[in-house]
């Protein structure tokens, strides 16, 4: 089975660019997550969708941050402007939900920005 | 919202021995996962365990879900189990996002 896949691996950009990362989930995976991780630091969440509707954005910092899910399959998150605070590495992941309890997520490899 | 702790925050083995990673979490929880960071950035799933015990390979989890707290089993550890090791729950309803911990910092030296 393959796994979540994560374009591009790597990213360097400057300040004020715009950027865009891709995900596409496991196949049948209604729930897909964005994480961001900050070097040192665990990663925490951006947004989360349940096929193509938001069920979080709280922590999305949405004046420079988007993510669509249009066909409830693979997502795009957006930069624009991207800020030097954005470098970290961003996660996509993905879960079934047809099962109540079992709730386990599989992440992709990542995507490192660095901003310049 | 849930609080996460892990300890210790760094660890330094030799090869060939054992080692208890901890992780406690301040509410009850729906989800807890381990996961094993790689040198290259990748978030390795070890055990899903919001309870009870797995063991796979050299490596066991126990989940006290009551206590609320999990602990991750290293026995006769080799220099690839080097990394970061993670510890993630979700809160008490199905399908949310995971909060991680910090992270245990492992290194084993031949």
């Amino acid at each position: 089975e393959a796994g979540v896949a994560q374009s591009p691996r790597y990213k360097i950009i400057e300040k004020r660019q715009s950027v865009a990362f891709w995900c596409n989930p496991i196949s049948g995976h209604a729930t897909l997550y964005w994480y961001q991780q900050i070097l040192g630091q665990g990663p925490k969440l951006l947004i989360q969708f349940q096929n193509n509707g938001v069920v979080d954005d709280s922590q999305l910092p949405k004046d420079r941050f988007s993510a669509e899910r249009l066909k409830g399959v693979d997502s795009t998150l957006k930069i624009q402007p991207a800020k030097l605070e954005d470098s970290a590495v961003y996660l996509c992941a993905s879960s079934f939900t047809g099962d109540p309890v079992y709730n386990e997520q599989f992440f992709g490899p990542g995507t490192r920005l660095t901003v310049l | 919202g849930i609080q996460v702790e892990q300890s210790p925050p760094d660890l330094i083995l030799q090869e060939g021995a054992n080692s208890t990673l901890r992780c406690n979490f301040s509410d009850s929880v729906n989800n807890l996962q381990w996961f094993h960071q790689n040198p290259w950035g990748q978030l390795i799933n070890l055990f899903y365990i919001p309870s009870g015990t797995k063991q796979n390979g050299r490596l066991s989890a126990t989940t006290v879900a009551t206590e609320r707290y999990s602990l991750l089993y290293i026995s006769s550890s080799q220099t690839t189990d080097s990394g970061v090791y993670f510890c993630a729950v979700g809160p008490n309803q199905a399908g949310t996002a995971l909060i991680f911990g910090k992270g245990t910092t492992l290194s084993v030296s031949s």
